[in-house]
């Protein structure tokens, strides 16, 4: 158990609906990141959050989504009018920072698997 | 951005056999780390060894920076080690996220 943790874990939808993830970070760690992982592939970031300020989004990331991290603790990835290319692994990671960790290791949580219908 | 190479793609072995699992990066990182990925997708750090060597129990690593590569090495094999392999690696100031290659899949015969 890394300590980051995934809501929810599977997430079944249809074509053209909305869908929400979460992610409860580690707490005194201030960076967190979004993957995407498809089948036979390594994760692709998508987006990184320093505290609450979104510092870096991967041209993956169409206006379809968006993430927030209020007050810097967790995070939501939302996906619009979902499509069927969106069916993936969507992978949290928490870093910390050097002088506040022993190293700037990511650990990631679970994941949630979408499938778009 | 950076480019990561893993071999080999896939490495079928006996039970109790040695493998080295490779990987190169194209340009110089600040971060580079060896994730197993068990069959339910979790991503389980086995080492972070931007540089240096580092043991842990039948696993070992190696970078050789200035050379862009990493190997890690598991001795002895258990069934259990199966899986996909992933090397990861993240660039200096401005380019902070990890870059995964494409993995190697392990898989250990009994």
């Amino acid at each position: 158990d890394t300590g980051v943790s995934q809501d929810p874990r599977h997430k079944i939808t249809k074509r053209g609906q909305n869908v929400t993830f979460r992610c409860d970070p580690i707490s005194e760690h201030n960076r967190l990141y979004w993957y995407r992982q498809t089948l036979g592939q390594g994760p692709e970031f998508l987006t990184y959050f320093q505290n609450e300020a979104q510092l870096e989004k991967s041209r993956l990331l169409s206006d379809r989504f968006s993430a927030e991290r209020p007050k810097g603790s967790f995070s939501t990835l939302e996906i619009q009018r979902t499509e069927q290319g969106d069916s993936a692994m969507y992978l949290c990671a928490n870093q910390g920072l050097l002088g506040l960790a022993q190293n700037n290791e990511q650990f990631f949580g679970p994941g949630t698997r979408l499938t778009v219908l | 951005g950076i480019q990561v190479e893993q071999s080999p793609p896939d490495l079928i072995l006996q039970e109790g056999a040695n493998s080295t699992l490779r990987c190169n990066f194209s340009d110089s990182v600040n971060n580079l780390q060896w994730f197993h990925q068990n069959p339910w997708g979790q991503l389980i750090n086995l080492f972070y060894i931007p540089s240096g060597t580092k043991q842990n129990g039948r696993l070992s690593a190696t970078t050789v920076a200035t050379e862009r590569y990493s190997l890690l090495y598991i001795s002895s094999s258990q069934t259990t080690d199966s899986g996909v392999y992933f090397c990861a690696v993240e660039g200096n100031f401005g380019n902070e996220k990890l870059t995964f290659g494409t993995g190697t899949r392990l898989t250990i015969i009994p």
